[in-house]
């Protein structure tokens, strides 16, 4: 059972945006920022999201990040099929004392 | 470039111990930590703890800390995780991850391939 909440999938079509969802706590997405992991099936976690929003240098300005209360959203527009893949949620809990993460939401592109 | 280059996988039996490396090459070794992050088989990821390159302290999960031991070898570049009394449900991929510190919050970049751990009698 994960700390933090994610859908456990999401779809679009090519050329569609989608947005997915992190819901946590005031020990961690309520005081903490939310970083968004990408993970292609079979491969490592890779980072697509910190800092508020910054994206590193390859990861196309498509993906956007916000957060509202002790929620967080990952959002994905204009759809392209390599962005099938699954989208972890993480923050540092204060209770917990330790990094959380999301179940992870898989994104299918249909 | 910046990589992290973990072991193989590993089979162990209930009750035994298994240690996994994460080589770093690319980078200043001393100035980053180096997180464990582990991934049961269709489950989300889990933060084990991370250790500094610098001074070897190790920070554990409140899960893990009874049963685990991160260490560095700074002459190879090398972290070690080492996770003793395996049981089945320990059966999951392990990562290691860089840790970036900036005065806000920290992220992990990048990731090792990842090492298969299975627990199995």
């Amino acid at each position: 059972q994960s700390v933090l909440t994610q859908p456990p999938s999401a779809s679009g079509t090519p050329g569609q945006g989608v947005t997915i969802s992190c819901s946590g706590s005031p020990s961690n997405i309520g005081s903490k920022i939310v970083t968004w992991y990408q993970q292609v099936p079979g491969t490592a976690p890779k980072l697509l999201i910190h800092s508020n929003g910054q994206r590193p240098s390859g990861v196309p300005d498509r993906f956007s990040a916000s957060k509202s209360g002790t929620s967080a959203s990952l959002a994905i527009s204009g759809l392209q099929s390599e962005d099938e893949a699954d989208y972890h949620c993480a923050a540092w809990d204060d209770s917990l004392n330790g990094w959380v993460f999301g179940g992870g939401t898989k994104l299918t592109v249909l | 470039q910046v990589q992290l280059v973990q072991s193989g996988a590993e089979v162990k039996k209930p009750g035994a111990s298994v240690k996994v490396s994460c080589k770093a090459s690319g980078y200043i070794f001393f100035n980053y930590g180096i997180s464990w992050v582990r991934q049961a088989p269709g489950q989300g990821l889990e933060w084990m703890g991370w250790t500094s390159a610098y001074n070897h302290n190790a920070t554990y999960a409140q899960d893990f800390q009874h049963r685990v031991t991160m260490t560095t070898d700074t002459s190879t570049r090398t972290v070690y995780l080492e996770l003793r009394s395996l049981r089945s449900d320990d059966t999951a991929v392990y990562y290691c991850a860089r840790r970036i510190t900036s005065p806000a919050e920290d992220w992990f970049d990048p990731w090792g391939q990842g090492t298969l751990v299975t627990v199995s009698s």
